[in-house]
């Protein structure tokens, strides 16, 4: 299995909703990411997890809050979103520093 | 200052021609990586080539290949062959910083380059 699956594909929320983001897989790498890409822009990063800890949180607002609950699974829960976090959410994951990373199909996230 | 510079929004090629893609970095990192993804309009980030900054050789990956040359501090990307599945948004990234435990990294992006593959 050389992939990355993340649910759901899109996502329409209201600011006062809560919502949760999954990202899974197999391959056994052990650094997973959520990066955050508005329209037309490029990737941002969000959050780093190494060894299912959090090692990266690039300033990202508490409203966002990752968790992995174990090596193949990683989670992004939304709360209280603001129309601005509108864009598409990628999960990705590596093996090492000399390979690139791979992505999963990502979330389009629309708030309301 | 930007890290990672992609100069040309859009390009266009004719099918079966090649085109370069050019990326320009910035760092002071003597150990770095740089990367290459293909978006298409679907969003899915595909992983195209990789070049670490010691290597000696050109990296190449079927009909892409990476024209590093390092004391100019660029990483273009060619494209042989052009094909219409090829149009889509492409983006260079560095890896610096070293990486950390289980081998994570940081990605910097540049702003991408769309090209669009005429018939």
């Amino acid at each position: 299995d050389t992939e990355v699956t993340q649910t759901p594909k899109h996502l329409v929320m209201g600011m006062t909703n809560k919502k949760s983001l999954k990202c899974e897989q197999h391959m056994g790498h052990r650094a997973m990411y959520w990066y955050k890409q508005k329209a037309k822009k490029p990737p941002e990063l969000m959050f780093v997890y190494s060894y299912e800890k959090l090692s990266i949180n690039e300033s990202v607002p508490s409203r966002f809050s990752p968790e992995c609950p174990n090596s193949s699974l990683l989670n992004l829960h939304l709360h209280a979103l603001q129309p601005e976090d509108s864009a598409l959410y990628l999960c990705a994951s590596s093996q090492g520093p000399g390979y690139g990373y791979t992505f999963g199909s990502g979330t389009r996230l629309t708030v309301v | 200052a930007q890290k990672i510079t992609q100069t040309q929004p859009g390009m266009f090629v004719q099918e079966k021609e090649a085109v370069t893609l050019d990326c320009t970095y910035d760092t002071s990192d003597p150990s770095y990586g740089l990367f290459w993804y293909k978006q298409p309009s679907s969003g899915e980030m595909i992983f195209l080539i990789y070049q670490g900054s010691y290597d000696q050789q050109n990296a190449t990956e079927g009909r892409y290949s990476l024209n590093f040359q390092k004391a100019r501090k660029s990483a273009n990307l060619v494209i042989s062959a052009s094909q219409l599945g090829d149009s889509a948004m492409y983006f260079c990234a560095m890896r610096e910083k070293g990486y950390s435990g289980a081998g994570s990294y940081q990605l910097t992006f540049g702003k991408g380059t769309k090209l669009s593959v005429i018939p």
